[in-house]
């Protein structure tokens, strides 16, 4: 099967309006992750789904962004009132399943380049 | 805090060289460190190592932890343009499920 994929691939928005970044994880993996990484930066964990549910959004910068999941397939992370701070790559990535035991990698998409003029 | 440092920021070779990338954490109940190679946007996986000494080798990359001292390296040997790259570790602490990652090594190799 297919990757991780993500829509769009570059959005450019002016500041103050709202966004919507689209993630679609591999078929049947049950954990999602959301990350942003501005240039020349690590990765920034916004916010992790099991299934449809957000155990931790510890990592949302402000009360601005929010993300759901339903059907515990696609995501989506929405940014309102866009300051040109939140200009980054926002990554998606998706794994087979969570587990105290065991150790996994991720599979990451290609992410979305946001751009707040 | 837990944190993932890589040194060093940035990094020129020239096609051939061999390159050692490193990565030192200090991460509460560590459970595993995973290396990635990211190009463009996608970071892809390359190892995950969990066991101090055991060596991970894929073709000319190989890696290693050290969970006494806290560290891993990257090896690239025999380098080729293609191995340019941002080099990410991650590791994996506490959570079952967040990553803690470093800011990463831009390797850059000139032909």
């Amino acid at each position: 099967g297919a990757g991780v994929s993500q829509s769009p691939s570059n959005k450019v928005t002016e500041k103050g309006k709202d966004v919507e970044l689209r993630c679609d994880p591999i078929s049947g993996h049950t954990a999602l992750y959301w990350y942003r990484q501005s240039l020349g930066q690590g990765l920034e964990f916004l916010i992790y789904f099991q299934g449809n549910s957000a155990p931790d959004k510890s990592g949302l910068p402000s009360d601005r962004f929010s993300a759901e999941r339903t059907g515990g397939s696609v995501s989506t992370l929405t940014i309102q009132r866009t300051q040109q701070e939140d200009s980054a790559v926002y990554l998606c990535a998706s794994s087979p399943r969570t587990s105290a035991q065991s150790s996994y990698e991720q599979y990451f998409g290609p992410g979305t380049r946001l751009t707040v003029t | 805090e837990d944190k993932v440092v890589q040194s060093p920021l940035s990094l020129v070779v020239h096609e051939g060289d061999t390159v050692t990338l490193n990565c030192s954490y200090e991460v509460t109940n560590f459970r595993s460190l995973l290396w990635y190679k990211q190009e463009k946007k996608a970071p892809t996986f390359l190892f995950m190592l969990t066991s101090s000494g055991i060596e991970k080798k894929s073709g000319r990359l190989s890696s290693i932890l050290d969970k006494k001292e806290l560290f891993s390296i990257l090896n690239i040997t025999a380098t080729q343009t293609g191995d340019s790259a941002v080099y990410l570790c991650a590791v994996r602490g506490h959570s079952n499920y967040q990553l803690i990652w470093g800011a990463g090594t831009k390797l850059i190799i000139k032909p």
